[in-house]
This record gives structure tokens, sequence and C-alpha cells, in this order.
């Protein structure tokens, strides 16, 4: 069953925009880790937030962790076209991350 | 370069065809997962390990499948008599342990004609 759940599946942007994506999950978790996915690559880590945390930071990416409403978001600010991927949310418990189907972001230039 | 790395990058093979794909994790890591990815899908796990010892395997790995870590470095991922529903790719990640960041490799794409 999947955990992380991305919405919105898809997401198309101008150049400098920024784009929001969600992320929820269904029973505890105990961290949640965020992946961009280049077309027919390997998953590369953005930013892992614990479940005491709340906001994180790198760069020009920015997560929430709302565990009330089990739910996350990533807040990339002006984009660039090499933004454009697919992103994961995956929710590290006992044993791995369960990944849901991503969104893909498409920044337009 | 010391992240995880993962070989072949690709294989195509006849239906029917064993198929073995390795992975090296980063040195120190403990933990390794293999995970298999279809196209427009988040991937999905199949089994981990805690040094050589295979903890846990997924209801998604049949028993075509098997995954060996022998002296708890690299791992192996067999796949007997391959059927066209394997294409996939497999993707190898490794941790310090369950609370810290999984690096994935590069991926094996797998094609069984």
């Amino acid at each position: 069953s999947q955990q992380g759940e991305e919405d919105p599946q898809a997401l198309s942007i101008q150049e400098g925009e920024n784009a929001t994506m969600n992320c929820s999950y269904k029973t505890s978790i105990n961290n949640l880790q965020w992946y961009r996915q280049n077309s027919g690559r390997g998953l590369v880590h953005l930013i892992l937030i614990r479940s005491n945390e709340r906001e994180k930071h790198s760069g020009r990416l920015r997560v929430t962790l709302d565990t009330s409403k089990k739910s996350s978001s990533l807040l990339i600010t002006a984009s660039r076209a090499a933004d454009t991927a697919s992103y994961f949310c995956g929710d590290t418990g006992r044993r791995a991350l369960t990944f849901g189907s991503g969104t893909r972001l498409q920044v337009q230039p | 370069d010391t992240g995880v790395s993962q070989d072949p990058r690709h294989k195509i093979t006849k239906r029917g065809q064993n198929v073995t794909f390795r992975c090296d994790p980063i040195s120190e890591h403990n933990r390794l997962y293999w995970y298999r990815q279809t196209l427009g899908q988040g991937p999905e796990f199949l089994t981990y390990f805690q040094n050589e010892a295979q903890l846990e395997k997924s209801r998604l790995l049949s028993d075509r499948f098997s995954a060996e870590r022998p002296k708890g470095s690299f791992s192996t991922l067999e796949i007997q008599r391959t059927e066209q529903g394997d294409s996939a790719m497999y993707l190898c990640a490794s941790s310090l342990s369950v609370e810290e960041t999984q690096y994935f490799g590069p991926g094996t794409r797998l094609l069984v004609l």
C-alpha cells in the first residue's frame, strides 16, 4: 500500500515562479524524505524532515511537515528549467521508503 | 565517486532467461534496499538487508526473485525465468540506519523481450 501520496500529479509553471507540491501519508511516520528524479535516472535526495520538525530549508527548497494532518509540502522558489523532474515523498518507517506516484514538474523557460 | 553504484545500467534479455544485478552501497552503510519502478510510478519496495541479514521481503518478490548480501557489502538481485512483466527499473539504495537518508543508485533498466 502507498504511504506518501503526492499532489498534484502534474504541475507546469514558468521559470522564476514558485512550485508547491504536497504529500499526504496514512500512518505515523519516523521521518519523511523528498526526492527528485530526472527521466530515466535514479532518485536524488533533497531533504529529510523528522517527525518532530515542522519546517526545513535547503537553498531554494522549503519543506513543511504537519503531523496532525499527516501532510508535508515542498516549495521550490524561483524555479529554473533544470528543476523539471518528478518529485517523490517517502516515509522512512520501520523498514523502507514507501512512495506515491510523484508530482511531475515542468518548468517552462 | 563514493555513491551507490549499480551494474549493469541496462539489460535486455529474452523471456525465460535468468538475470543478475549488482549493487555496491556506500561503504559504511549497514542497510541496503532494493526497489522496482515502472513507468509513471514511484519506486516499490522489494527487500532490504541489515548487514548480511535479509530482514524483509515484499509480496512483490515472487519465488523467481532472490537477493543476497553475502558479506554485508555488495548485494545481488537475481531474477530467474524472466517474464515480460519484470521489465522495469531496479533501484538500489543504502543508508546508515532506518532513521537516516537513503541514497539511491542510478538503477538498472531491464527489458524482457
